[in-house]
């Protein structure tokens, strides 16, 4: 049964470097998000991207982040300048038309020290 | 902006027990509603996702009702099991398709043998 994998599945960074977080969607997925998960919160969403662009992002994504889809495949997030409260669990999700159920991939432990 | 609650937000039953699980949400012009599941430390696992002009969605042992109207949402899971522990969370889709995600907090569920 196709997945959604995501690379790599703990990274650990210094504050202000950057990071980026990679995925793997479901093939002939169109739809595709990032979402996050701090320690004992609640899931939280930061942006969708379709059809190449930005359809919809959160009040978290803001200036430091940004997604891309570099190679047709691949969907990124990166954090240019990381911050402590940035350490999470991020989750890529991707949907496609059939009533856009959304699967998401194992996520990626991010700790920022 | 849509709010999720999901109570309780902790069970424990012994094995064989039917349970349900609430979850409410207060802005009623969703696009559909998704049931995860959630074992520590890992991804989500979608468990069954009802469209807005649906009532209910059966999978095996569990059972998904809508009340769109109401908000509410219920997951009965019928006859449980040790392996069922985990946390389930009820997540409802924005008005469009494509549209994020809104995550409850979760109902951790704990089945004892």
């Amino acid at each position: 049964e196709p997945e959604v994998t995501q690379t790599p599945s703990h990274q650990v960074t210094q504050m202000g470097q950057e990071v980026i977080l990679r995925c793997v969607p479901i093939s002939n997925h169109l739809y595709f998000y990032w979402y996050r998960q701090i320690l004992g919160q609640k899931v939280e969403f930061l942006v969708s991207f379709y059809n190449n662009e930005i359809s919809e992002k959160s009040e978290i994504f803001d200036d430091q982040f940004s997604v891309e889809r570099p190679d047709g495949s691949n969907f990124t997030l990166k954090i240019r300048s990381t911050k402590l409260e940035d350490s999470a669990m991020y989750f890529c999700a991707t949907g496609g038309f059939a009533y856009n159920e959304q699967f998401f991939g194992p996520g990626t432990r991010l700790t920022v020290l | 902006k849509q709010e999720v609650t999901q109570i309780p937000a902790a069970l424990s039953v012994p094995e064989g027990e039917n349970l349900v699980l609430n979850c409410s949400f207060t802005d009623s012009a969703i696009y559909n509603l998704q049931w995860f599941r959630q074992d520590p430390g890992k991804g989500l696992t979608s468990l069954l996702l009802i469209q807005s002009s649906q009532r209910e969605q059966t999978s095996g042992r569990l059972n998904a009702s809508l009340d769109k109207s109401s908000g509410r949402s219920t997951l009965y899971i019928a006859a449980s099991q040790p392996g069922d522990s985990a946390t389930y969370l009820c997540a409802v889709g924005g008005g469009t398709s494509g549209s994020r995600l809104t995550f409850g907090e979760g109902t951790q569920l704990t089945v004892n043998p």
